[in-house]
This record gives C-alpha cells, structure tokens and sequence, in this order.
C-alpha cells in the first residue's frame, strides 16, 4: 500500500521558535490534510488542502500541497505551549481511504 | 456539540473474549471509518462504510468484524481477542467522498491480556 514518510518523528524546541515539518509520499495523492492530535483525544483537522501548489493559513498555521503531489508540509510560527501535540499528515488516496504519517511529536519549552 | 461519540472509552479484555466497540455521529456523514493507533506509528484503517448496509475492508481487518445497520451507528467486533489487538480505537465519519475530511471520536483505549 501508500507509504507515507512524515519527519522529524520529534521536535523539541523552544517558545517562540517556528516549526516545521513535512511528509512524503511514494505516489501522487489528490488531498493532504494536517491533523494535530492531544492526548486521550482524537485527531482534530488542522489544515485541508486539496490542490497541487496550494498553500493555505490556519491562523499561525500555514501548510502547502506539493507541485508534485507527492509532498506536503506544515509550518508552525512563533509557537505557544499548547501547540504541544502529535501532528499527523495524511493523504487521501481514491474517494474514501486516508493513508496516516507517523506522526511529529512537538515539545515545548517555555 | 457532540460529534463522533466512542463508547466504551477504556475496556480490559482476556485473550479470546468478545466486544463490541459502538461509534455514534449525529453529523448525517456518510462514511464512517474504524482505526486502530499504536505507539509510534500511524492510524491504520480496519474497516469502512460507504453507508448504511454497506462494510470494506480496509488495511489491517483480519480479526475484527463490523456493521452498519443504522446510518448513525458503525460497530466494531472483536469475536475471539487477541493480545495483538491491544490498541487505541478511533472511529471517524465524513460527509461524502471527494476529499472531505473526517471527523474523529476521542478514542477506545483497549488492552488484551
């Protein structure tokens, strides 16, 4: 199946640096989306984006669909503590499946 | 303000009994989704539905079973767990297909001995 390679696994910085992290994908996917999941919650839908060059912006949150399809990151800027969380990438592949990343684990320090 | 509803939200097993994990939307979404999380990686699809009185396999379904009988309602089983099975369980739904994005419950912490 779709492999999809999300990097770094985790970050450890400090408050008020930008963040950044992307994923990469095997083949061409028609949506990326950016989830950013709490503990003992569910992932919750950052950021959706579904056209080859779009780049969008969720208040400090700004994520870009690759030209190539195959690629998509997320930038964080001037980080907060509760931005603290697992951010997962994923991509969708045909109508309904998504195919998940591993995940960033971002820590914070203030 | 309730969304995609889990139910249990923990659960302890023995190895070789049964459950039923419940997923509620009150959204009016289509498709429902079951995944399961383990540590370090990703959400793995189990099982889907398209709607009601439809089920799909998706990546990892061997050992689970489900039901849509209700547009509302998506139903995970397990009929004979397995310690391999010790997992985080979300259930998702969405509007439609064509890139909508799904919605996910809080999650089912279940842990097989």
């Amino acid at each position: 199946g779709q492999q999809l390679n999300q990097s770094p696994q985790s970050m450890f910085i400090q408050e008020g640096e930008d963040v950044s992290m992307n994923c990469t994908s095997s083949s061409i996917f028609n949506t990326w989306l950016w989830y950013k999941q709490e503990p003992g919650e569910g992932p919750v839908l950052l950021i959706a984006l579904y056209k080859a060059g779009e780049l969008t912006s969720n208040g400090r949150l700004t994520a870009q669909f690759g030209i190539t399809r195959k690629d998509s990151f997320l930038n964080i800027s001037a980080s907060i503590p509760s931005d603290v969380g697992i951010y997962f990438c994923a991509g969708r592949e045909g109508a309904q499946k998504l195919v998940f990343g591993q995940g960033t684990r971002l820590t914070i320090n203030p | 303000n309730a969304g995609v509803t889990q139910t249990p939200k923990f659960r302890v097993l023995k190895t070789g009994q049964s459950m039923t994990l419940l997923c509620a939307q009150d959204m009016n979404h289509e498709y429902m989704y079951w995944y399961r999380q383990d540590p370090g990686m990703g959400l793995r699809l189990i099982h889907y539905s398209v709607g009601e009185g439809t089920t799909a396999k998706g990546e990892v379904p061997d050992g689970y079973n489900v039901s849509r009988l209700k547009k509302q309602n998506f139903l995970l089983g397990l009929e004979s767990a397995a310690p391999s099975q010790t997992s985080v369980y979300f259930c998702a739904s969405s509007l439609s297909s064509g890139g909508q994005p799904q919605h996910f419950g809080d999650g089912t912490r279940l842990s097989i001995l």
